[in-house]
């Protein structure tokens, strides 16, 4: 079935620097990817719809210069954290769904990339 | 606008019992999609069903079986005999329809299962 591969699982940075994170379909293309961000032991909460081609949409509270994403190709988002702190620590994770299966696809998740921020 | 509540934080109980996982949620949309994941300790999202809004059957799944109730909005999850490896957080979520439409998450109901 339908996989999405999101490099890396976790990552420790230093404050200020800049972290990437991909997202990838390994065999479908997705045109629309979401990106979701989950603070310890609370719920995943939608940052950004990432969409092939052109710019993301982000939710309410969510600052786009901060939280860059790039959809370049079908298969591939990325979310690079800017200039990082230690509130920006948590576990991202993204999403995205196969067309061909339908409306009905599910979402298919990646497995998350836990990020700390010292 | 869309809203997923489970009104239980955690839960815990003891091998072999049964536990059911409430999920209330609210919309506008006539077509909408049900889903619950569990998300294990290593913090991976883990597919359990999905339940589309205008089929109200209930479903098995070997220990596992869900309850829809369009009347009460409630999509509530039971897991029978409990074991220790369904020690998890499970998330109930909803979403407008397409699959290239987002999940609007509940809180989560952290489950302990003790031997």
């Amino acid at each position: 079935g339908a996989v999405v591969s999101q490099h890396p699982s976790w990552v420790i940075c230093k404050s200020g620097t800049s972290v990437k994170i991909e997202c990838r379909s390994l065999d479908f293309q997705a045109t629309t990817m979401f990106w979701y961000r989950q603070f310890p032991k609370q719920s995943l909460m939608l940052m950004a719809t990432s969409n092939e081609g052109s710019k993301a949409t982000y939710e309410q509270g969510v600052e786009k210069d901060k939280f860059l994403i790039n959809h370049a190709s079908l298969t591939l988002s990325t979310l690079t954290v800017t200039s990082a702190h230690p509130e920006d620590s948590s576990f991202y994770i993204c999403s995205a769904s196969n067309p061909t299966e339908g409306d009905n696809s599910p979402l298919h998740f990646g497995n998350g990339t836990r990020l700390t921020v010292t | 606008a869309q809203k997923v509540t489970q009104a239980q934080t955690e839960i815990s109980v003891v091998e072999k019992e049964d536990v059911t996982l409430d999920c209330v949620y609210e919309t506008r949309d006539t077509t909408y999609y049900l889903f619950w994941y569990k998300q294990p300790p290593s913090g991976e999202l883990v597919f359990l069903i999905r339940r589309n809004s205008f089929d109200e059957q209930n479903e098995i799944s070997g220990r596992y079986s869900w309850n829809f109730q369009k009347s009460t909005s409630s999509f509530n999850f039971t897991i029978t005999a409990s074991q220790v490896v369904d020690s998890a957080v499970y998330f109930c979520a909803l979403s407008r329809g397409s699959g290239n439409t987002p999940l609007v998450f509940g809180k989560g109901t952290r489950l302990s299962v003790i031997a």
